[in-house]
């Protein structure tokens, strides 16, 4: 079974503050995505990262892909009380694109 | 607004009922997945179905089941509800011939609540 250990799993900041959150597996996925649930909401996906060592920026948020392929990091700078949410991180394993791994999350409070 | 729909947004019911779910997948998606998302246990996959077959089983209790219509939409059947059922339950869609990367477009979700 493949698992996603995300950490820390819950984060409390001050808005403008900068933040890193963490996705780990001991297994090596194709591709990995990263999503933000919001209360009431289902997730909705931020973006796939698919090559290993690979960095992608959207806005204030960098996802990077760890070189094995096994981890992913997403950074977010000057955090605004509108980043508050759930971040879940997703596995997709070989050509298995139906079942991906979901990690529990971390769930994240921006305070103003 | 992700184009997935599930209805209904709410449901209140009692030990031992049974409750159906539903799904309109995004305008073209090919394939549902239902998800069930708890507290202690995160966003856990319960099924894939494809045009209308079974793609993929994950952790679906024997007393849940599901299908998908020629039209697309899905169902999700929860019978013999225990305590323990009360969730959200999520609706996800894709067309696997257009990704080769699996991601999926999740709906607002059903919250269960089995008193």
């Amino acid at each position: 079974t493949q698992l996603l250990e995300q950490s820390p799993q819950f984060l409390s900041i001050q808005e403008g503050e900068n933040l890193t959150v963490y996705c780990n597996s001991s297994s090596v996925f194709s591709s990995l995505q990263w999503y933000r649930q919001e209360p009431g909401e289902g997730p909705v996906l931020l973006v796939t990262v698919v090559t290993g060592g690979e960095v992608k920026k959207l806005k204030r948020l960098t996802f990077q892909f760890g070189d094995a392929r096994k981890d992913s990091s997403l950074h977010i700078t000057a955090a605004q009380p509108g980043d508050t949410g759930l971040y879940l991180c997703a596995g997709a394993s070989g050509g298995s694109n139906y079942k991906l791994t979901f990690g529990k999350g971390t769930l994240l409070t921006v305070n103003p | 607004d992700s184009g997935v729909t599930q209805t209904p947004k709410h449901l209140i019911t009692a030990t031992g009922q049974r409750v159906t779910l539903r799904c309109s997948p995004r305008s073209g998606d090919l394939s549902v997945y239902w998800y069930q998302q708890s507290l202690d246990q995160g966003l856990q996959f319960l099924i894939q179905y494809y045009n209308g077959e079974e793609r993929a089983k994950g952790n679906i209790l024997e007393r849940f089941s599901a299908q998908q219509f020629p039209d697309l939409h899905s169902e999700l059947n929860l019978s013999s509800l225990e305590l323990g059922d009360s969730a959200l339950y999520f609706c996800a869609s894709n067309d696997p011939g257009q990704t080769n990367t699996g991601e999926l477009f999740f709906g607002e979700g059903s919250r269960l609540t089995v008193l």
